[in-house]
C-alpha cells in the first residue's frame, strides 16, 4: 500500500512562473519529509526537508509547506528553471523512507 | 568527498539467474539503504544496514538478501531472477545512527544499477 502519493506524474510549467509540486500521505505518524530531484541516469539527490512539528520550511527558491490535517505536502519553485527540469520524489520517513511514485517537471524556456 | 558508488552500473541476466550488486557508502556514513525503483512505483524500500546489521526490511520476497561489512560497503544479491525484478537498483547512505529522526537522516544516493532480466 502507497503510504505517500504524488498523484501527478508530470507537470509543465514556464520558465519564471512558480512550480508546485504536491504529495499526498497517510501514515499520520511521519516525523519528517524530505523531497529528492533525481535528473536521468543520476541517483535522486536531497532537495530539502521538514520536520512535522514546522509547517514550512524555505531555502532559496524552494519552499515546502507541511499541511498535517490535510496530510498533504506541496513544493513551491520560484521562480523555476530550465534546470529544473527532473522529477521530484517527497518521501515521508518513520524508521524507514517511503518514496511517493514521482513527478516529472518540465520548465519551458 | 567522493559519493557514493555503485557497480556495477548495468547488468543483463536471464531468468533463474542470481545477480550480486556492490555499494560503496560515502566515507564515515554506517547506514547503508537499497531501494528499488520501477516505473510507476517510485522508489521501494528494500533494506537498510547498519554496523552490518540489517535495521529495516520493506515489504519484498526472501530471494532478496543483503549484507553489510565492517567497512560499510553493502551488497545485495537477489536470488532466482524474474522478469519484474529489471530495475533501477538504487543504494544510498547517510550518517544516521539511531531511529530518532534529526538532520544526519538526510540520504545520498548512487547513480544505481540498472538491472534487465530477460
Amino acid at each position: 500500500d502507497q503510504q505517500v502519493k504524488q498523484n501527478s506524474p508530470s507537470l509543465s510549467v514556464q520558465e519564471g512562473r512558480i512550480s508546485i509540486l504536491n504529495c499526498d500521505y497517510t501514515n499520520s505518524m511521519f516525523d519528517y519529509f524530505l523531497w529528492y530531484k533525481k535528473y536521468p541516469a543520476e541517483g535522486p539527490t536531497f532537495l530539502i526537508s521538514i520536520s512535522s512539528i514546522k509547517d514550512k520550511n524555505e531555502d532559496g527558491r524552494f519552499t515546502v509547506f507541511l499541511n498535517k490535517s490535510a496530510k498533504h505536502l506541496s513544493l513551491h519553485i520560484v521562480p523555476s528553471q530550465p534546470g529544473d527540469s527532473a522529477v521530484y520524489f517527497c518521501a515521508g520517513m518513520i524508521g524507514q523512507f517511503y518514496f511517493g511514485t514521482g513527478t516529472s517537471l518540465t520548465v519551458i524556456p | 568527498k567522493a559519493g557514493v558508488t555503485q557497480t556495477p552500473r548495468y547488468l543483463i541476466k536471464t531468468r533463474g539467474q542470481q545477480v550480486t550488486l556492490s555499494c560503496s557508502p560515502i566515507s564515515g556514513h554506517r547506514s547503508v539503504s537499497w531501494y528499488q525503483q520501477t516505473p510507476g512505483q517510485g522508489l521501494q524500500f528494500l533494506f537498510e544496514y547498519f554496523s552490518e546489521t540489517q535495521r529495516n526490511k520493506g515489504n519484498f520476497p526472501g530471494r532478496f538478501s543483503g549484507r553489510q561489512f565492517s567497512n560499510s560497503r553493502s551488497e545485495m544479491n537477489v536470488s532466482t531472477l524474474e522478469l519484474g525484478d529489471s530495475a533501477l537498483y538504487l543504494c544510498a547512505s547517510s550518517q544516521r545512527s539511531g531511529q530518532a529522526i534529526s538532520n544526519l537522516d538526510e540520504q545520498y544516493f548512487g547513480p544505481g544499477t540498472r538491472l534487465t532480466v530477460t
